[in-house]
């Protein structure tokens, strides 16, 4: 079956740095999205990665890793804003998304 | 409007009845998609349609039916309402299959089932 894991839930502070991991088992791989999703909103989007490396935009820098199947969205110099959900989704060789639940994240002060 | 636009915003609905939920998007985006979204689920696939005139079955199509008359618009039509639907749904569009921009989601429909 086609499976998409990350954390449930992660803190941290204000102005600091927080890495949410990604790890994917699926039919085929046709690049992989990340979405943030604010409380009681529709999800926006952040980053797409087909290549393995480092994609920075901003803020926020997504990698993948091909081989290993694993992503990981990087925010840095967090604010308050950024407290909300961020999804993980890969396209697979049907090219359909396949999502993980979501990481809430909490920022606090 | 400029996006996606989704209708009703919320809606609460007796078992047994029937419901459609609109969506509208003026990007003239070709693939358009129906999700649904329940708590500590991932968002799942309903249906979808690759261009007008066209749909497909996604991961939960049981229960539900979709149409895609022309371009812009992409209802969803719940035939009889069970409790298991509630849910939130979201509607989202992209330029093309492989989706490289990114989806563009409405702001969803929050739909209960009693």
């Amino acid at each position: 079956g086609q499976n998409i894991d990350q954390p449930t839930e992660m803190t941290a502070t204000e102005g600091a740095i927080v890495q949410i991991n990604c790890t994917y088992q699926t039919s085929g791989f046709n690049g992989l999205f990340w979405y943030q999703q604010h409380a009681g909103e529709a999800p926006t989007f952040l980053s797409y990665n087909v290549l393995d490396g480092l994609e920075e935009k901003g803020r926020f820098s997504s990698f993948l890793s091909r081989s290993k199947g694993y992503s990981y969205l990087l925010l840095k110099e967090l604010q308050m804003k950024d407290s909300a959900s961020y999804l993980c989704a890969v396209l697979d060789s049907n090219y359909q998304l396949i999502w993980g639940a979501g990481t809430k994240l909490i920022i606090k002060p | 409007i400029a996006g996606i636009t989704q209708a009703p915003t919320s809606q609460i609905l007796a078992a047994g009845r029937r419901m459609t939920l609109r969506c509208t998007q003026d990007m003239r985006h070709n693939a358009m998609y129906w999700y649904r979204q329940d708590l500590g689920l991932g968002l799942r696939l309903i249906h979808y349609s690759n261009t007008a005139g066209t749909t497909g079955k996604g991961e939960v199509p049981d229960g539900y039916s979709v149409s895609r008359a022309n371009t812009d618009d992409f209802p969803l039509t719940l035939a009889s309402a069970v409790p298991s639907q509630t849910s939130v749904y979201f509607c989202a569009s992209s330029d093309g299959v492989d989706a490289n921009y990114g989806y563009t989601f409405g702001s969803g429909t929050r739909l209960t089932v009693v």
